[in-house]
């Protein structure tokens, strides 16, 4: 089982919210991804982290923020939350062994009202 | 259009049947290539591999064909527990990023 964690599972949230999403991971990898999937569809990449200090956007526009300021923590924000972020987020790792198996955590369901 | 496309299926198939499918990528330049599991409302796991000669694990099989840019991947002697959504997923640029398609949806029914 892989060493990534996400909290909360799920957030039902009032539209303005601020709301950071938490991710850790134990297993020491350089690389930390965030991706929204949508019921049905493919995964998209929102954000991504090669190291520390290191943050770029994903392939996705997301109004989302990131750090990066621990190996092992890579928290997501929103700092206004709205109905069109309703979703699911996946957080995800990887290591300098099989770079591109990704490791994925249990996701959080955002739900914004 | 899109990187990655996958038939959605659903493909429904009995216990112990083969079921296949493909994926297809639009850029040339792909250079890795993967299948992942999706079970519903789960997090994605990484099947397989797909190698240039192609492989095997098991009762899975994968396949890719550079010409055509397409991916396959077979599931002989199907088991209730291969019901999941399979993700075609490409790693085509110089960076460590992946792109993944919307899956394929296979029930394995007893």
């Amino acid at each position: 089982e892989a060493d990534i964690y996400q909290t909360p599972r799920y957030l039902v949230i009032g539209t303005g919210k601020k709301i950071t999403l938490e991710c850790s991971q134990t297993m020491g990898h350089d690389k930390m991804y965030w991706y929204q999937q949508d019921p049905g569809m493919e995964l998209h990449l929102i954000h991504y982290s090669y190291g520390v200090n290191s943050t770029e956007k994903g392939d996705l526009s997301s109004e989302s923020t990131v750090s990066r300021i621990r190996t092992e923590h890579f928290p997501l924000t929103l700092e206004s939350a709205r109905p069109s972020h309703t979703s699911q987020y996946l957080c995800a790792s990887s290591g300098e062994r099989e770079i591109y198996e990704q490791y994925f955590g249990p996701g959080t369901r955002l739900t914004v009202t | 259009r899109k990187e990655v496309e996958q038939d959605p299926g659903p493909f429904n198939v009995p216990e112990g049947a083969t079921v296949a499918f493909n994926c297809t990528y639009s850029n040339s330049a792909s250079q890795s290539f993967f299948w992942y599991r999706q079970d519903c409302r789960k997090e994605p796991k990484l099947l397989m591999s797909v190698y240039s000669s192609g492989n095997e694990d098991g009762r899975f099989t994968a396949q890719l064909n550079r010409a055509s840019q397409y991916i396959s991947l077979l599931i002989r002697d199907s088991k209730l527990s291969d019901s999941a959504t399979y993700l075609c997923v490409v790693n085509s640029g110089n960076d460590y990023k992946l792109s993944f398609g919307a899956g394929t949806t296979v029930t394995v029914r007893a």
